[in-house]
């Protein structure tokens, strides 16, 4: 069975810019949640898409955005590129909506904004 | 604001010599909480859930151990593949109604040969 399949692995943007990162969960698994991986403040919850719907929300501002298919795959995208944005941001998929239960993670895409 | 604290945040030890990892955690509406493996490079891998004080899980070398404030991951005998670092999550339900994972910073454990 394939894993959690994130695209790019690497990447590098510029201030002020955009990007768009890519999540395909694992078959069958209908919740897809994001997270933000720095070394200053460790993995931080970015928000989660079960069923196309956003069901939960971390506290990061509005340039941090996501949607879901209607196949489970989902994006996100951030806005306006800080230096603060650099940091591998971590998909995890699971069968079941919410927390309780154990997600499976990607290898995530590290950003790198310059 | 709810706290998720790893220590300590890197760990050391030889072959075989047994210790503990501490998570301890100010959290309000706790649902559970969970321990995860990183590898360099690698995303997270799942290792234990834990839902009520009292409760503990084994798998191989590891036993997680959860009190109404911390929690315990003890490593016996370890090898050198258990090198890793080791995150401790909390789920937490808001007053809202949502949900949320709080990671601590992980522990570092290398094992030497």
């Amino acid at each position: 069975k394939a894993g959690v399949t994130q695209t790019p692995r690497y990447l590098i943007k510029t201030r002020g810019q955009q990007v768009t990162l890519s999540c395909s969960p694992i078959s069958g698994h209908r919740s897809v949640s994001w997270y933000q991986q720095t070394p200053g403040q460790g993995l931080q919850f970015l928000f989660e898409y079960f069923s196309e719907t956003q069901r939960n929300k971390g506290n990061f501002p509005g340039r941090f955005s996501g949607r879901q298919f209607s196949n489970s795959r989902s994006e996100m995208n951030v806005s306006t590129l800080e230096l603060g944005d650099s940091a591998l941001y971590l998909c995890a998929s699971s069968p079941v909506t919410g927390m309780d239960g154990e997600l499976f993670f990607g290898e995530g895409s590290r950003l790198t904004v310059l | 604001e709810d706290q998720v604290t790893q220590s300590p945040e890197a760990l050391r030890l030889q072959e075989g010599e047994s210790s503990s990892l501490n998570c301890s955690y100010t959290v309000s509406g706790l649902r559970g909480l969970f321990w995860y493996r990183q590898d360099p490079g690698k995303g997270p891998e799942f290792l234990f859930t834990l839902y009520s004080a009292g409760e503990e899980k084994e798998k191989e070398r590891l036993k997680a151990t959860l009190t109404k404030k911390e929690s315990f991951l003890h490593i016996t005998a370890p090898k050198p593949e258990d090198s890793a670092t080791y995150l401790c999550a909390v789920h937490i339900v808001t007053q809202g109604g949502s949900e949320k994972l709080v990671f601590g910073k992980g522990t570092k454990l290398t094992v030497n040969p």
